[in-house]
Parts: C-alpha cells; sequence; structure tokens
C-alpha cells in the first residue's frame, strides 16, 4: 500500500477527458506543494509529463494538466487520444524520501 | 542530448550482491540526483534512491525499506553512478531504472532499464 493513494484504472473514449487522483494516505507524505506525474507505456521507461503540480516539460502536449486541491493532486488528460493508454504514477516528498503512487491503468476504449 | 544507460547483470544468485552502473552522457553531474528506480513485474515503480553532486561533494539518500543494504556511488572521470545492493531475495528481481533528477522528485530523464532476476 502506497503512501499516495491512486485509482487502479481509468478509462475514457477518444475526445473525452479524464482524471486521475494522486490523495495523499500517510502522514509521511508532505502537503503535496510539489508533485510529478510519470507516463509509463507497456514495455518503456516512464516519461516525465508534470512537475510541480501543473508545469509541463518541454514537448508535453497541453492536453495535460496538473492540479491539487488539499491532500489530493490530479492529473487531467483532456482529448483523449489511443497513444494515451498508458500506466500513470504520481510522485512526491515522503519526509526525506520520494515516493511513487501506486499507479494507474488508462484505458482507452 | 541527454541519455543514461544501465548495465549489469541479468542474473544474480540469492544472498549475493547485485552491482548495477548507470553510465550519463551528454550531462555534467553537477547539481542533479542521481537516481535509481526499480519495478518489480507487475508492481508499480519503487524509488531505491540517489546521490546528489552539489558543490561538486557527493551525498546520497536511500529508501528507508532498503537501506542496510544498498548503496549508491558516483564516478564523475568514468561518468557514471553506481548501485550496490547487499543480501538479495527474490524480491529483489526487477527491472531498474537509472534516472537523472532536477529534484528529488522530478526525474527528467531516464534510462531503458535494466532486468536483475534473483535466481539460484
Amino acid at each position: 500500500q502506497s503512501a499516495l493513494t491512486q485509482p487502479r484504472s481509468v478509462s475514457g473514449s477518444p475526445g473525452q477527458s479524464v482524471s486521475i487522483s494522486c490523495t495523499r494516505s500517510s502522514s509521511d507524505v508532505g502537503d503535496l506543494t510539489y508533485v510529478s506525474w510519470y507516463q509509463q507505456h507497456p514495455g518503456k521507461a516512464p516519461k516525465l509529463i508534470i512537475y510541480d503540480v501543473t508545469k509541463r516539460p518541454s514537448g508535453v502536449p497541453d492536453r495535460f494538466s496538473g492540479s491539487k486541491s488539499g491532500n489530493t493532486a490530479s492529473l487531467t488528460i483532456s482529448g483523449l487520444q489511443a497513444q494515451d493508454e498508458a500506466d500513470y504514477y504520481c510522485c512526491s516528498y515522503a519526509g526525506s524520501s520520494t515516493v511513487f503512487g501506486g499507479g494507474t491503468e488508462l484505458t482507452v476504449l | 542530448q541527454v541519455q543514461l544507460q544501465e548495465t549489469g547483470p541479468g542474473l544474480v544468485k540469492p544472498s549475493e550482491t547485485l552491482s548495477l552502473t548507470c553510465t550519463v552522457s551528454g550531462s555534467s553531474f553537477s547539481n542533479y540526483y542521481w537516481t535509481w528506480i526499480r519495478q518489480s513485474p507487475g508492481k508499480p515503480l519503487e524509488w531505491v534512491g540517489y546521490i546528489d553532486y552539489i558543490d561538486y561533494t557527493g551525498s546520497s539518500n536511500y529508501n528507508p525499506s532498503l537501506k542496510s543494504r544498498v548503496a549508491i556511488s558516483l564516478d564523475t572521470s568514468k561518468k557514471h553512478f553506481s548501485l550496490t545492493l547487499t543480501s538479495v531475495t527474490a524480491a529483489d528481481t526487477a527491472l531498474y531504472y537509472c534516472a537523472r533528477g532536477v529534484t528529488m522528485i522530478h526525474l527528467d530523464v531516464w534510462g531503458i532499464g535494466t532486468t536483475v532476476t534473483v535466481s539460484s
């Protein structure tokens, strides 16, 4: 059980929007002031898509956005495309350590 | 362009020591967190630890669950950093990634990963 809780799976149809939540489930985790999100396609290394809660690295489409409210950070993907089908991981600080969420499998219907 | 490449034995016997190297090209070592992450089959990502290189000195930080068995070192002259994990068990079987960290959680460049199987 990770200190960052994510839904096991989410799904959406092409063109729709989906959101993936990442909830602080342990007091070891900070207040989610800093959160990163990673996308991992099957058999591939993770790729950074969001950092500092809301910022996108160069080259990441603006269809990907991040937000935070209270103890929950969220990744929203708008205009869903087939190539968005992947696993998504949130990541934050837990004391002096780094912690990843349990991962969410996104299925594009 | 920055590239990281993991190398090491694909098979390690139980109770022995796992050693992996990450060769870095296209980046200086200064002011980054050189990080190891692993992923057991069908499981989520697990942070192993990092070594940073701030002001020309390195300090390391490890996952508390691995702290007694893990060490990460850095050799700037050879342009690589290394992971050592002692007393391995089947639970250490995983795909091991190295990554460059702008911060501890902002990992902007990843290697492609190397699979390590612990088995006799």
